[in-house]
């Protein structure tokens, strides 16, 4: 079945340095691809998306491009902030798979002033 | 605020009790779903609702029962739960079998004791 495997944390930064997490999938039909950020107490928000090969989400900074070639999808930020300071989830859909949410296991961002 | 609303927000239970989780969308979605969160573990999806008719259900103890008795409007009781079923409880809504993202909750922190 579809799966969505993303790096494992915590990940540590200091203020200002630059953020990749990455995250690949498995899916037997062409998915769109998510990015979820949950704040502490706080459920799910929709960071960024991409719905097709070669597409790229954007959104507060941050970013990520579906990498067909690799099925790849992982996400980048130029510089951090310490108001980044959450749990970042890897998502799929598939339209093969009823277009259930897939969800990696989320890896814990910590920014240092 | 992203158009679903959990209540309560904080639940603590002891094992005998019967107690139930409330879920609302006003955002015109089909689908509904009920997702557990633990501690160093995945998301985990509980439920499916499409069109108030149950569509999945991923082996989950008869202790949790879903209701959804229309399509703004899930229910999770809750009956006879163990410690480990202590949780972060997710509620989502989208619309069903269409590529695009869901909504989540803030989600309901359940504490068996």
């Amino acid at each position: 079945g579809d799966s969505v495997t993303q790096m494992e944390g915590p990940v540590t930064l200091s203020e200002e340095a630059f953020l990749t997490i990455n995250c690949t999938y498995t899916a037997t039909g062409y998915p769109s691809l998510f990015w979820y950020v949950q704040y502490p107490g706080e459920g799910l928000q929709l960071l960024l998306k991409a719905t097709k090969a070669d597409d790229k989400g954007s959104n507060k900074g941050f970013e990520a491009t579906y990498r067909k070639e690799t099925t790849s999808f992982h996400l980048e930020k130029g510089s951090v902030q310490v108001s980044d300071s959450a749990v970042y989830f890897c998502a799929l859909s598939d339209p093969r798979d009823n277009n259930d949410m897939r969800f990696g296991a989320g890896t814990r961002l910590t920014v240092k002033p | 605020e992203t158009g679903v609303t959990q209540t309560p927000r904080h639940l603590v239970m002891g094992m005998t009790n019967k107690k139930s989780l409330k879920c609302e969308q006003h955002l015109g979605h089909n689908a509904m779903y009920w997702y557990k969160q633990s501690a160093k573990k995945p998301l985990e999806l509980m439920f499916v609702y499409s069109l108030e008719e149950r569509v999945e259900n991923n082996s989950v103890p008869s202790r949790f029962s879903p209701e959804c008795p229309n399509s703004s409007h899930l229910f999770l009781h809750l009956h006879t739960l163990q410690p480990e079923d202590s949780a972060l409880y997710l509620c989502a809504s989208s619309r069903y079998r269409e590529n695009t993202e869901a909504f989540f909750g803030q989600g309901t922190r359940l504490t068996v004791v």
